[in-house]
């Protein structure tokens, strides 16, 4: 499984695009990038997925340059609803061994 | 759909107690994962169920701890003899299919062996 590395923490303000990279040098061909978001005293919960070049949903973009060694996830205009920690996820469910291993998180506090 | 639902939300027990938590996945989903949630450890995975049947243990700390599926709907994770290190929150996830399906989270149950 493709080892992840996140910043541990960022702040930010209200109003403000905020952008967590994750490093994954060894990410597979066939692995997927994955992002979560958990609040305090909440489980986990999905944020968006991509496999190269550019995702975007009505939360979030993912951004993954070409050669995969990292990506980064890009939340606009962040709120104080938005202080949580981020997860990022590598690996490659189609095999069926995806054990959905989280690394550290971001933690990520915005501020007013 | 409820969502993942586990109970009980929390629980207080004395060291050496049993302690068994409990969790209905989503319906229809044939993947079931059990994590434990420590400020200094993050979220471990402990063990995850497809259809039904244990796949991955390797996470379980030790033997104390057990995990069962006996149908689609149910799951449990059993601790015997608790101890205060097990105090943490548990989460059960669920997911369907086998390529690149996202997870679902229960609210997890926070665990508390004084």
């Amino acid at each position: 499984l493709a080892k992840t590395t996140q910043p541990i923490s960022m702040d930010s303000y209200e109003g403000q695009e905020v952008n967590i990279t994750c490093s994954h040098n060894n990410i597979a061909t066939n692995d997927y990038i994955t992002w979560y978001q958990q609040f305090p005293s909440q489980g986990p919960r999905f944020i968006i997925q991509g496999y190269k070049t550019k995702v975007t949903n009505e939360v979030a973009s993912l951004f993954i340059p070409a050669d995969r060694k990292s990506s980064t996830l890009s939340l606009p205009r962040v709120s104080l609803s938005d202080t949580a920690v981020y997860y990022c996820l590598v690996g490659d469910g189609g095999s069926g061994t995806y054990k959905y291993i989280f690394g550290t998180g971001t933690r990520l506090k915005v501020l007013a | 759909d409820a969502g993942v639902i586990q109970s009980p939300r929390h629980e207080v027990t004395e060291m050496g107690q049993e302690v068994t938590l409990r969790c209905k996945p989503i319906s229809g989903h044939d993947y079931l994962f059990w994590y434990r949630q420590t400020m200094m450890r993050g979220l471990e995975l402990l063990i995850y169920f497809n259809n039904n049947v244990p796949i991955d243990d390797s996470g379980m700390p030790e033997d104390r701890f057990s995990a069962k599926m006996p149908n689609a709907s149910f799951s449990t994770l059993k601790i015997q003899p608790s101890e205060p290190r097990d105090s943490a929150v548990y989460f059960c996830a669920s997911r369907a299919g086998e390529y690149n399906e996202k997870l679902f989270f229960g609210s997890g149950t926070q665990l508390s062996v004084l």
